[in-house]
């Protein structure tokens, strides 16, 4: 079965660095997602992505994070001067179609330390 | 804005019991989605089970069924013949019109052999 694929699975990155999460969608979906998930609270949508551009983004993603498909294939989140609350699991999806269930990758463990 | 409660923070069950996982959700759409996802220790999102607001017939996946109540917005999840695997967190969550999922505060399932 096709899977959504992220890599790294965890990065201990220092406060202040840039990190950027890499994500490789299913290849015939078409919309992509960022969640963020911190330890023991409930998942919260970041940002959505369609046609090459944002098509909706949380209150949580202000200037320090920045998304792009720099290849066609590869979907990445770069987060800015990272901070000790960017602390998280960070989840890509992808979804096919609007009407479609979602996909989501086995997520990535940040930590800032 | 669409909202998700999962008013049950811990459930506990017996191995071969029934557990049933509590969700309501708010919304002025009428055309949405709901889901119940699973995310063991590992942390990764597993979708459980989904379910179309159109459609009157509630889901089953094997021992997973679902009893939706539209008019009260509510979605349950019904776990029959409880395993030691289903031990996990689980959310419920929203899909509507914009694409992104709600989810809910999670409800962790503890499974008693």
């Amino acid at each position: 079965e096709p899977e959504v694929t992220q890599t790294p699975s965890h990065q201990v990155t220092q406060m202040g660095q840039e990190v950027i999460l890499r994500c490789v969608p299913i290849s015939n979906h078409l919309y992509f997602y960022w969640y963020r998930q911190i330890l023991g609270q409930k998942v919260e949508f970041l940002v959505s992505f369609y046609n090459n551009e944002i098509s909706e983004k949380s209150e949580i993603f202000d200037d320090q994070f920045s998304v792009e498909r720099p290849d066609g294939s590869n979907f990445t989140l770069k987060i800015r001067s990272t901070k000790l609350e960017d602390s998280a699991m960070y989840f890509c999806a992808s979804i096919q179609g609007a009407d479609y269930g979602y996909t989501f990758g086995s997520g990535t463990r940040l930590t800032v330390v | 804005a669409q909202t998700v409660t999962q008013s049950q923070p811990e459930m506990s069950v017996q191995e071969a019991e029934t557990v049933t996982l509590s969700c309501t959700y708010d919304t002025s759409e009428s055309d949405y989605y709901l889901f119940w996802y699973k995310q063991p220790p590992s942390r990764q999102m597993i979708l459980v089970i989904r379910q179309e607001a159109y459609k009157q017939q509630n889901a089953t996946e094997n021992r997973f069924s679902v009893n939706f109540q539209k008019a009260a917005k509510s979605f349950s999840l019904k776990i029959s013949d409880s395993q030691l695997g289903d031990a996990a967190m689980y959310f419920c969550a929203y899909k509507g019109r914009e694409g992104k999922l709600t989810f809910g505060q999670g409800t962790i399932l503890t499974v008693h052999p």
